[in-house]
């Protein structure tokens, strides 16, 4: 969906390097959310902002950290890349009214290796 | 956790209704049935949800057991293109989403 996107949709890098996923949406959503999914397996939350100044741990959110820098932005940072981080990454929003109450609109993924 | 049980993978002969069942006995009263896909690696995309009734939209039908212990996704005539792995969650109305492992669907042509 063109409405979120992510940067960069691909990346390889090294141990111990810093890495930024930026995430942008166009679809005025409050709520943004990071997931990383390893192959076979479903997606796992990281963290979750329900606005600007909310920022919550998710399920997985040890070597992680993010920024809400605007509505429309939220950027997931690891601050030491380990080999284990790597892993396809998704951003997703949604909305607190309307028909996108119900429904997270994702991004096309950023596929992160860490060497 | 994710609240969900479904079978790892199966197969649905095109053209035919794949039916995909889904268990979550311990669902709670405000907890909502929902229905997400992934086609290979792109973003899951959403499908429908439902709290009791069933549901039906332009993609498929939810059938939900008068219990809420268990629900079912019908794709009523399965295309290749319905290959994909289908996700069953359960979540209050807006929360965030715990996604499971999910159900591999093989669409055969």
């Amino acid at each position: 969906d063109a409405d979120v996107t992510q940067t960069p949709r691909n990346r390889i890098t090294k141990t111990g390097k810093r890495i930024m996923l930026e995430c942008s949406q166009t679809k005025g959503h409050d709520r943004m959310y990071w997931y990383r999914q390893d192959p076979g397996l479903g997606l796992r939350l990281i963290y979750y902002s329900f606005d600007v100044k909310d920022i919550n741990k998710g399920e997985i959110s040890d070597g992680y950290s993010v920024s809400r820098q605007a509505q429309a932005k939220f950027s997931l940072s690891l601050e030491s890349a380990i080999p284990n981080q790597t892993a396809l990454y998704f951003c997703a929003t949604s909305d607190l009214a309307g028909l996108s109450y119900n429904e997270q609109f994702f991004g096309p993924g950023t596929r992160l290796t860490v060497l | 956790d994710a609240k969900t049980t479904q079978p790892p993978s199966m197969d649905c002969a095109e053209g035919r209704a794949a039916n995909l069942p889904c268990n979550h006995s311990t669902i709670s009263g405000n907890e909502y049935v929902y229905w997400y896909r992934q086609i290979h690696s792109q973003g899951p995309q959403y499908i429908i949800h439902g709290l009791k009734n069933n549901e039906t939209n332009e993609m498929a039908s939810l059938i939900i057991t008068e219990d809420r212990k268990s629900s079912t996704l019908i794709l009523p005539h399965a295309t290749l293109r319905d290959t994909a792995v289908y996700y069953c969650i359960v979540r209050v109305e807006g929360d965030k989403i715990i996604f499971g492992k999910g159900t591999r669907l093989h669409i055969l042509p």
